[in-house]
């Protein structure tokens, strides 16, 4: 149990393009949903949380203009990524939890997206 | 503000060979969760220690929690090739209740 999927798996977009990533909890409910965003050799960066029905919590330093997340139901999460910049090229994660916070339950993480911006 | 960190940041080691990583945290943690991400792939859960000095096994994977729970360690005996990928481990931001933060990682490659 406990898959989580995201799609797309890759995107490559122009300049100045918005692009959306779907993360989907397939077997559980998920109470909150996280986005993630990893750079090459490095860790995973916690964007934003997203509750079901109510507005994300966006880590210090991360633009909730750009970075667009909607919690429509509790199995369906989506970042949009508007007006895309080559600086936002990168891998970005969602992973989903039960709880309402990841500090005491296991994180489940979708495949991941493989944004390119030309 | 509070860090995890981890070391070291690559291991490379001959099949066979033992493999450990570090965690420590500026704060004491309430837990740390620990996490394998293979080459191209996404973070799978692999455990999460709450007491004070707990040890638990996985098979050839030990994981230890500190008597102070501020460190944490993940030691593989005789590695296998399957064993390739990057560990991180994971602590709740603020020590207690908060979101996870995690490590850098350490990346393992073994040698067949």
């Amino acid at each position: 149990g406990a898959v989580v999927s995201q799609h797309p798996s890759w995107v490559i977009c122009k300049s100045g393009t918005s692009v959306k990533i779907e993360c989907r909890s397939l077997d559980f409910q998920a109470t909150t949903m996280f986005w993630y965003r990893q750079f090459p050799k490095q860790s995973l960066m916690l964007m934003a949380t997203s509750n079901e029905g109510s507005k994300a919590t966006y880590e210090q330093g991360v633009e909730k203009d750009k970075f667009l997340i909607n919690h429509a139901s509790l199995t369906l999460s989506t970042l949009t990524v508007t007006s895309a910049h080559p600086e936002d090229s990168s891998f970005y994660i969602c992973s989903a939890s039960r709880s309402p916070s990841s500090y005491n339950s296991p994180l489940h993480f979708g495949n991941g997206t493989r944004l390119t911006v030309t | 503000g509070q860090q995890v960190m981890q070391i070291p940041q690559y291991q490379h080691v001959q099949e066979g060979e033992d493999f450990t990583t570090y965690c420590n945290s500026s704060t004491t943690l309430s837990n740390i969760q620990w996490y394998k991400q293979r080459p191209g792939g996404h973070p799978v859960f692999l455990i999460q220690l709450v007491k004070s000095g707990e040890v638990k096994k996985q098979k050839r994977l030990t994981f230890q929690f500190g008597e102070a729970k501020k460190n944490s360690s993940l030691h593989i005996t005789a590695t296998q090739t399957t064993d390739v990928g990057t560990y991180f481990c994971a602590g709740p931001y603020g020590g207690s209740q908060g979101n996870l933060i995690f490590g850098k990682g350490t990346k393992l490659s073994v040698k067949p």
